[in-house]
């Protein structure tokens, strides 16, 4: 069964420092999504990511986070200068097309700022 | 804010069917209801989603009203492997997923 992959599992990274979490999508996937959880928190969206343009963001994904979809297959979060409050799981989604398709998680990444 | 309402726990016995109730009397004609599922901190779990009729899968079981108003996710034989959260939606297609605190079923042995 085609699933979604995140690289690396666990990031421990210093406050202020730049650090980029990868996804691969499904392979035929249109739609990438990244969401977040803090410890003990809801599942929070962050961004939609669709034909090479964000689609909607919320209010947390502010100038510190960028998207991209460098190569066709990965699709990366990038958290410029990272904040103590940017310590979360990160989970990346994708999306076919059709009603009988629906959104699939990958396991996600640890961010740990210290 | 989420859609749904869901109660914030439940328990049940393994081996027994577990019933997940989810109410969302706001739900449009073209939205559609999901379940997902998280086990601890892992990625939430896709599980079953469905417009109007009811629906199987492998999984469990997906229940909605005539009048769309409320669901019901069935596990027909829970294990303690299904303890976990579960997370009643509504959305369209590509709509980013809204989160509500779902129901935490415990499976007892």
């Amino acid at each position: 069964e085609p699933e979604v992959t995140q690289t690396p599992s666990h990031q421990v990274t210093q406050m202020g420092q730049e650090v980029i979490l990868r996804c691969v999508p499904i392979s035929n996937h249109l739609y990438f999504y990244w969401y977040r959880q803090i410890l003990g928190q809801k599942v929070e969206f962050l961004v939609s990511f669709y034909n090479n343009e964000i689609s909607e963001k919320s209010e947390i994904f502010d100038d510190q986070f960028s998207v991209e979809r460098p190569d066709g297959s990965n699709f990366t979060l990038k958290i410029r200068s990272t904040k103590l409050e940017d310590s979360a799981m990160y989970f990346c989604a994708s999306w076919g097309q059709g009603t009988t398709d629906t959104q699939y998680f990958g396991p996600g990444t640890r961010l740990t700022v210290l | 804010d989420a859609k749904t309402t869901q109660p914030p726990s439940m328990d049940c016995a393994e081996g027994r069917a577990a019933n997940l109730p989810c109410n969302h009397s706001t739900i449009s004609g073209n939205e559609y209801v999901y379940w997902y599922r998280q086990i601890h901190s892992q990625g939430p779990q896709y599980i079953i989603h469905g417009l109007k009729n009811n629906e199987t899968n492998e999984m469990a079981s997906l229940i909605i009203t005539e009048d769309r108003k409320s669901s019901t996710l069935i596990l027909p034989h829970a294990t303690l492997r299904d303890t976990a959260v579960y997370y009643c939606i509504v959305r369209v297609g590509d709509d980013k997923i809204i989160f509500g605190k779902g129901t935490r079923l415990h499976i007892l042995p």
